[in-house]
């Protein structure tokens, strides 16, 4: 089965802080997405990856950044995080950007105070 | 931006009972896919239908695609309680240079026992 696993399910953190959610896959999959979901609003995509160390920008892309260092991992990064950025933030992977599908990570509810 | 668009927003039945959710989208696209949300939980994949077909069935599922209205259908055949979710259909459609999937906002389904 492939796996997509996300750090933490949950994390609380401060405004101002510098935040880090981590996403591992195990099925050596090109591409590897960060969305975050919220009420009324849905999945928005933030950033993808379709290589190591190549991202491209999402649709909401401003206050977050990505790092892809090694295939198997995606991270997003918080660079000072804001109460606006309290959501769930879902991980996906997936082998072709085309006509396949995305395997979701659990997702982590993070919450900015 | 929201490229698909779940209706309806939410739909309450009783457990036997069918139920069916619509999509539509905007702008062309490759395939559409359906998925499934727990509370809390991660997106799993449900089902792929490419532009080129116009009906697929997996087990209960049956979903339906018309190129030409730019919509989808999704229906779930003897529902059970295990199948209350929301659900999400997602398209691929290019954006601009960034890719990935685009997420409707989803249908709630309660299943009633």
């Amino acid at each position: 089965d492939v796996k997509v696993t996300q750090s933490s399910r949950y994390l609380v953190k401060r405004t101002g802080e510098k935040v880090f959610l981590e996403c591992v896959q195990d099925m050596d999959h090109e591409n590897m997405f960060w969305y975050r979901q919220d009420p009324g609003l849905g999945l928005r995509l933030i950033y993808f990856s379709y290589d190591v160390k190549m991202k491209e920008k999402g649709d909401i892309p401003e206050g977050y950044s990505v790092s892809r260092e090694k295939k198997e991992r995606f991270s997003l990064i918080l660079e000072s995080a804001s109460t606006n950025q309290t959501s769930m933030y879902l991980c996906a992977s997936s082998f072709f950007v085309f006509n396949t599908e995305a395997f979701f990570g659990q997702g982590t509810r993070l919450t900015v105070v | 931006s929201q490229q698909g668009e779940e209706d309806p927003q939410a739909l309450s039945i009783q457990e036997g009972e069918n139920a069916t959710m619509n999509c539509s989208y905007k702008t062309s696209i490759n395939n559409l896919q359906w998925y499934r949300q727990n509370s809390g939980r991660g997106l799993v994949h449900l089902i792929l239908i490419r532009s080129n077909e116009r009906e697929k069935h997996s087990g209960r599922l049956r979903v339906t695609l018309d190129t030409s209205k730019k919509s989808s259908s999704l229906l779930i055949t003897a529902s059970r309680a295990a199948d209350t979710a929301s659900y999400f259909c997602a398209t691929d459609a290019e954006r601009g240079g960034a890719d990935g999937l685009t997420f409707g906002k989803g249908t709630h389904l309660i299943i009633q026992p």
